[in-house]
Formats: structure tokens, C-alpha cells, sequence
């Protein structure tokens, strides 16, 4: 089965810090999502991003963060200014355009420490 | 506002018995339901997803799930448990007619399989 593909899979930073997460989505998708999971609490929604622009963003997708899809391949999320609370496993996710056979895939995710 | 509950944090069951992950959901209509699951190292996989219809869903994995409209329910079930079956399960749910990235999802159940 194709695999959306994240790196790296743990990334340490210091409070402050800018970081850039990448995921690799599968090929043929259009659609590409992150979310993030602090320990202990639910998988959170924060962005959605489709034709080179976010199409949804939740509340916590603040002006520290942006994404990007700098070339066809790369999906990419950055923090300007790392808090300690940003500390989570981030995911990025594709799908094919809504439909009723869309389904979200998912990577294995990246775990940011902010120290 | 939209929440998804998963009442169990973790369950233990033996290799061999039969399983019950239960999810509510708290939305003015019926939305799009969903279970995923996460094992170790591992992005969110899709088990099974309920939109209309039939309201007992198969999935992979020999998975199903039940829609009960009238308890705001979808339960996932499986009548025999491998030790593969080891994982987290989440539950998630989408606005009806909305976007289908933008999911809510439950905190997590912890599935431990016993030999």
C-alpha cells in the first residue's frame, strides 16, 4: 500500500527555535493535512491544504505556523518560534479529492521535543 | 460544540475473545464516523467508516462497527482477538457535508492482548 512519509521521526529543538517538519504525501493526492497529538490528549486537526493554499485551519494554527509545499513532492510544516507546548507527534496526512471513497492516509508522525 | 468520547483508556483482552471499543459523539446531525488504528511506530491506519446506509460497517481486518443513532454511538467490534490486534484505536468523526480532513477524534483506547 503507498505510505506518506515523514521525517525526521524525532526532532529535539530549543524554545525559540524555528523547526520545518517534512512529509512526503503520496504521489497522486491533492489534499494534505496536518495534525498533532500532545501526550496524553486527543489527535488534533490543524490544517488543511489544497491547491496551494490552506483551505481550513483550527484554532491553533496560529501565525506561528505555516505550511508549504515548496516543489511536488515535499509537504511542510514550520513553527517560527518554538514553545515548550508545541512539544507533540506531529502527523501529516493525504487523501484524494472528498469523496465517498476518500480516505485519509496517514504518516507514522514526527515527535518534537521543545526544550 | 462537536466531541468524540472513548470512555476506555485501556483495555486488556485474551487472545481469542471477543472485543468492544466504544465511541460516542456529541453533533446536531450525523456525521461522518470513523475508527483508525495505531500500532507502535506506526501512522493512523482507516478500519472502517460509516457515512449512510447499512448501519453495521465491515472493515479490515475482520473489524465492524455499529451506528446506533439513537445512543449517538459507534462501537467497534471484533468477535476474536489475534495478539496482532495490539494497538491503539481511535475514534473520529467528521461534520456531515463538511470536510472529510477535518476530523475530531476521540483521546484513544489502549488495546493489550493477553496469550
Amino acid at each position: 500500500e503507498p505510505e506518506v512519509t515523514q521525517t525526521p521521526s524525532h526532532q529535539v529543538t530549543q524554545m525559540g527555535q524555528e523547526v520545518i517538519l517534512r512529509c512526503v504525501p503520496i504521489s497522486n493526492h491533492l489534499y494534505f493535512y496536518w495534525y498533532r497529538q500532545i501526550l496524553g490528549q486527543k489527535v488534533e486537526f490543524l490544517v488543511s491544504f489544497y491547491n496551494n493554499e490552506i483551505s481550513e485551519k483550527s484554532e491553533i494554527f496560529d501565525d506561528q505556523f505555516s505550511v508549504e509545499r515548496p516543489d511536488g513532492s515535499n509537504f511542510t510544516l514550520k513553527i517560527r518560534s518554538t514553545k515548550l507546548e508545541d512539544s507533540a507527534m506531529y502527523f501529516c496526512a493525504s487523501s484524494e479529492p472528498p469523496g465517498f471513497s476518500e480516505k485519509l492516509f496517514f504518516g507514522s508522525g514526527t515527535q518534537l521535543s521543545v526544550l | 460544540a462537536q466531541s468524540v468520547t472513548q470512555p476506555d483508556i485501556h483495555i486488556t483482552v485474551s487472545e481469542g475473545a471477543s472485543l468492544e471499543l466504544r465511541c460516542n459523539y456529541s453533533y446536531g446531525a450525523t456525521p461522518y464516523l470513523f475508527w483508525y488504528v495505531q500500532s507502535p511506530g506506526q501512522g493512523l491506519q482507516l478500519l472502517l467508516k460509516y457515512f449512510s446506509g447499512d448501519t453495521l460497517v465491515q472493515g479490515i481486518k475482520g473489524f465492524e462497527a455499529e451506528f446506533k443513532r439513537s445512543q449517538s454511538s459507534f462501537n467497534l467490534r471484533k468477535p476474536s482477538v489475534h495478539w496482532s490486534d495490539a494497538a491503539e484505536y481511535f475514534c473520529a468523526v467528521a461534520p456531515y457535508g463538511g470536510s472529510q480532513g477535518n476530523l475530531i477524534f476521540g483521546k484513544g483506547t489502549k488495546l493489550s492482548v493477553k496469550p
